[in-house]
């Protein structure tokens, strides 16, 4: 079945720092790719997403690339505020069976102290 | 800007009692979906439904039951709340395409006594 493995957690970087989390995915078929944020409290917001290979999402600093030939989706920023400090997680949708649900990964605390 | 909204936000109950989870959307999504979100932040489906009158479990089984009677309207409910039902609860709506986002609701943190 489909499944996404993001990288393990926590993270703690300071203010300005480089971020890179990891994701990782397997799937039938060619899947959309989605990274949601969690801020303490509140549901999920989406981030960013890509619906083909090679295609770049991007929103608020953040960065991701479909990457087909490494099955891959890692969200990355240059440089992070504290303002970031979220659970972020990756998913995917496919068609099939599993039509337009979506398989996250276990997410990834990021912390930005000051 | 997405419309979903969930209620209540917080509910502490006792052991036994029946509760019902509201969810409503109001951008004429067809697709809506319940999360369970447990302590480890892993976010479970547990039921989603296509339309009118269609209900499906999910990839986690649950006690609790679905209905959609109204296109804007996914209401969750639990018969018998047990401590094991202690969890965050989260409501999506999505277009009919893959490639559609998922839009969540702030959900509701359940507390069962």
């Amino acid at each position: 079945g489909d499944s996404v493995t993001q990288m393990e957690g926590p993270v703690t970087l300071s203010e300005e720092a480089f971020l890179t989390i990891n994701c990782t995915y397997t799937a039938t078929g060619y899947p959309s790719l989605f990274w949601y944020v969690q801020y303490p409290g509140e549901g999920l917001q989406l981030l960013l997403k890509a619906t083909k290979a090679d295609d770049k999402g991007s929103n608020k600093g953040f960065e991701a690339t479909y990457r087909k030939e490494t099955t891959s989706f890692h969200l990355e920023k240059g440089s992070v505020q504290v303002s970031d400090s979220a659970v972020y997680f990756c998913a995917l949708s496919t068609g099939g069976t599993s039509y337009g649900k979506l398989t996250f990964g276990q997410g990834t605390i990021l912390t930005v102290h000051p | 800007e997405a419309d979903i909204y969930q209620t209540p936000r917080y509910l502490v109950i006792g052991t036994g009692k029946k509760i019902t989870l509201e969810c409503s959307q109001t951008m004429g999504h067809d697709k809506m979906y319940w999360y369970q979100q447990d302590p480890g932040m892993e976010l479970h489906l547990i039921h989603y439904s296509y339309g009118v009158n269609s209900t499906e479990k999910g990839d986690l089984s649950s006690e609790s039951t679905v209905s959609r009677i109204r296109t804007e309207h996914f209401p969750l409910t639990l018969e018998s709340a047990r401590p094991s039902h202690t969890s965050q609860y989260l409501c999506a709506s999505s277009g009919v395409q893959v490639t559609d986002t998922q839009y969540f609701g702030p959900g509701t943190r359940l507390t069962v006594l």
